[in-house]
């Protein structure tokens, strides 16, 4: 299995709604990686887990808060989010965590609304 | 901090013609480059990538470039088809980072594919 699926695939929520993105990989990947991706534009780096503990938050406000439960899942919860938050959500793994560099797998991604 | 753009963000080709998709970057201790394809509605997939220690190296109808003199990647396609309509991005790693994790990603061209 070589694949990173995501859950939903969209998602319409308003700014007072609770909810949570999914991903999950199963090719034993200790890396693990969200992206915001907005219209016309790169993905832009959130948030990576190495081993399941949190390595790299690139200064993303609380309103997202990530989760790794175990090696294979990932999730992104989200609290009050702001229209501007709207955006194609990506989840990317890969193998390695440390000592070299390894290429990553995407998700197809979860197009988030905020209204 | 680093940054990878490209000079062009669009570029369209005759169907059986070669593309040619370029990417500048600033970093110098940039070691590791990927090219991505991004079609509608999905995640980025894996091209091809290369390592600072080539200049060059061949795929499957890709051939990637690298010019670290002027800090330049290029990505060549041979024969483009319709189904190499997509946006394509480069992306960079720190050399300096030890998680072997931190893409950065450049803005993107647009391929479109004239039959």
């Amino acid at each position: 299995d070589t694949e990173v699926t995501q859950t939903p695939k969209h998602l319409v929520m308003g700014m007072t709604n609770k909810k949570s993105l999914k991903c999950e990989q199963h090719m034993g990947h200790r890396a693990m990686y969200w992206y915001k991706q907005k219209a016309k534009k790169p993905p832009e780096l959130m948030f990576v887990y190495s081993y399941e503990k949190l390595s790299i938050n690139e200064s993303v406000p609380s309103r997202f808060s990530p989760e790794c439960p175990n090696s294979s899942l990932l999730n992104l919860h989200l609290h009050a989010l702001q229209p501007e938050d709207s955006a194609l959500y990506l989840c990317a793994s890969s193998q390695g965590t440390s000592g070299g560099v390894y290429e990553q797998f995407f998700g197809p991604g979860t197009r988030l609304t905020v209204l | 901090g680093e940054s990878v753009g490209l000079h062009l963000p669009t570029l369209s080709v005759q169907e059986g013609d070669n593309s040619i998709i370029n990417c500048a970057y600033s970093n110098s201790a940039s070691d590791y480059f990927i090219w991505y394809k991004q079609e509608s509605g999905k995640g980025p997939q894996f091209i091809i990538d290369i390592r600072s220690n080539m200049d060059k190296r061949q795929g499957q109808r890709v051939t990637v470039l690298l010019n670290k003199t002027v800090k330049h990647l290029s990505l060549q396609i041979a024969a483009t088809q319709p189904g190499d309509s997509a946006v394509y991005f480069c992306a960079d790693q720190d050399g300096r980072d030890n998680y072997g994790q931190n893409f950065v990603f450049g803005p993107g061209t647009r391929l479109s594919v004239l039959p």
